[in-house]
């Protein structure tokens, strides 16, 4: 069963634009979740969390909003640019710190 | 700070051989995380250790093994390999009971089973 779900498996935006990619969960105990970035050849990479305390948690471009009623988060990045350009995850954290990924979506930002 | 890596970076195997992929963590982290991420899908929990001693197991059959050693690096080992382990294997250190268990993701093994 797919805990975690990522229904959009590519995104393409204009640069300077806003992108959007959405994540929803299935498990209401979930109270963690991360967003990482993933390069070809490189390993994921750690972009941004937000507690289930919280609904919005902001770090320079990127926004994570998190509706529990919906099990729903989502990730803006604003402006957009080109080097954004990669597969992101969204991913719930269980008891003792086990990642719970979504498929991925890839993110194609053009210039 | 050395940051977390993996060897090797590509292999080649056939069906029903063995494999052992290893993971030297990033270092002063105590714990390590595997995952195996299939084509077009996220990356799957398969086991974490802590302190060399295996913390959480996915749902992954028990030919899959792991180990941990002092210095904390690990190892993946995969017993009767099927062609649907085709795969890249992560690891991922942190370190527990320091507050953040943010996980560092190393640049995986990409495994081929023919």
């Amino acid at each position: 069963d797919q805990q975690v779900k990522q229904n959009s498996p590519s995104l393409s935006v204009q640069e300077g634009r806003i992108s959007i990619l959405n994540c929803d969960y299935t498990n209401s105990m979930f109270d963690y979740f991360l967003w990482y970035k993933k390069y070809p050849a490189e390993g994921p990479t750690f972009l941004i969390s937000i507690s289930s305390i919280k609904d919005k948690n902001e770090d320079g471009r990127f926004t994570v909003f998190l509706n529990k009623s919906a099990k729903h988060l989502s990730l803006h990045i604003v402006p957009s640019q080109p080097g954004d350009s990669a597969v992101y995850f969204c991913a719930a954290e269980n008891q003792g710190g086990k990642l719970i990924f979504g498929q991925g979506t890839e993110l194609s930002v053009k210039p | 700070e050395t940051g977390v890596t993996q060897s090797p970076t590509h292999l080649i195997k056939t069906r029903g051989q063995q494999v052992t992929l290893r993971c030297s963590s990033q270092s002063g982290h105590n714990t390590v995380s595997w995952y195996q991420q299939a084509l077009g899908q996220g990356p799957q929990f398969i086991f974490q250790y802590y302190r060399e001693e295996e913390n959480g197991r996915g749902n992954f059959p028990p030919r899959f093994s792991g180990l941990q050693f002092p210095n904390y690096s690990s190892e993946l080992n995969v017993n009767a390999l099927e062609l649907d382990d085709s795969a890249l294997y992560l690891c991922a250190s942190s370190m527990r009971g320091q507050g953040s268990d943010e996980q560092y993701f190393g640049p995986g093994t990409r495994l081929t089973v023919t």
